[in-house]
């Protein structure tokens, strides 16, 4: 199986920036995604990276380095409404292409 | 309706009863999962339907039986749960298993509690 490390909690202030950690071992890496899962609803996709380096989408960001195992979610400009858990997960190819989560980290934004 | 679809949002169930989930998706997908989530673990892959056809099981136990009638629907039919049971339980679903467009989409899910 995959090992998904992430944070459980986080707490941050309105308007400031956080960032999520997310580390992995796993053979036949193929990408990387973030979703976010408010609670009691349906967890959202955020974010896909395969290669190195930073994707930017508006106040969210990624960033992934395959040869460390590593990846992170910057919030920028929290707002209140992004109070959620933000999912790590790792795509893997063998035969065909699996997803594997990690536990999920609950961040709380205070005003 | 769009999206993908979840019946019941809530269940609550003896441990004799039978009951089913039920999961829609209007996404044109070819293949629908099945996910359990307890508080503070990983999601947890249960069954994964791949052109109406199972592809996984990851040993879940018989008390829990999948149905995937056509690729848009799938079902989780439950009987003589226990209490550990009691999560979500997401339904997503995803272009085929061997897509490079692998995005998995997710239903709202349904909290069921075990009593």
């Amino acid at each position: 199986g995959q090992n998904i490390d992430q944070p459980t909690e986080m707490t941050a202030t309105e308007g400031a920036i956080v960032q999520i950690n997310c580390t992995y071992q796993t053979s036949g890496f193929n990408g990387l995604f973030w979703y976010q899962q408010h609670a009691g609803e349906a967890p959202t996709f955020l974010s896909y990276n395969v290669l190195d380096g930073l994707e930017e989408k508006g106040r969210f960001s990624s960033f992934l380095s395959r040869s460390k195992g590593y990846s992170y979610l910057l919030l920028k400009e929290l707002q209140m409404k992004d109070s959620a858990s933000y999912l790590c997960a790792v795509r893997v190819r063998s035969n065909d292409y699996k997803l594997s989560f990690g536990a999920g980290t609950t961040v709380t934004v205070r005003a | 309706e769009t999206g993908v679809t979840q019946t019941p949002r809530h269940l609550v169930m003896g441990m004799t009863n039978k009951k089913s989930l039920k999961c829609e998706q209007h996404l044109g997908h070819n293949a629908m999962y099945w996910y359990k989530q307890s508080a503070k673990k990983p999601l947890e892959l249960m069954f994964v339907y791949n052109f109406k056809e199972q592809t996984e099981n990851n040993s879940v136990p018989s008390r829990f039986s999948p149905e995937c009638p056509n690729s848009s629907h799938l079902f989780l039919h439950l009987h003589t749960l226990q209490p550990e049971d009691s999560a979500l339980y997401l339904c997503a679903s995803s272009q085929a298993r061997d897509s490079e467009d692998y995005e998995q989409y997710f239903g709202p899910g349904t909290r069921l509690t075990v009593t």
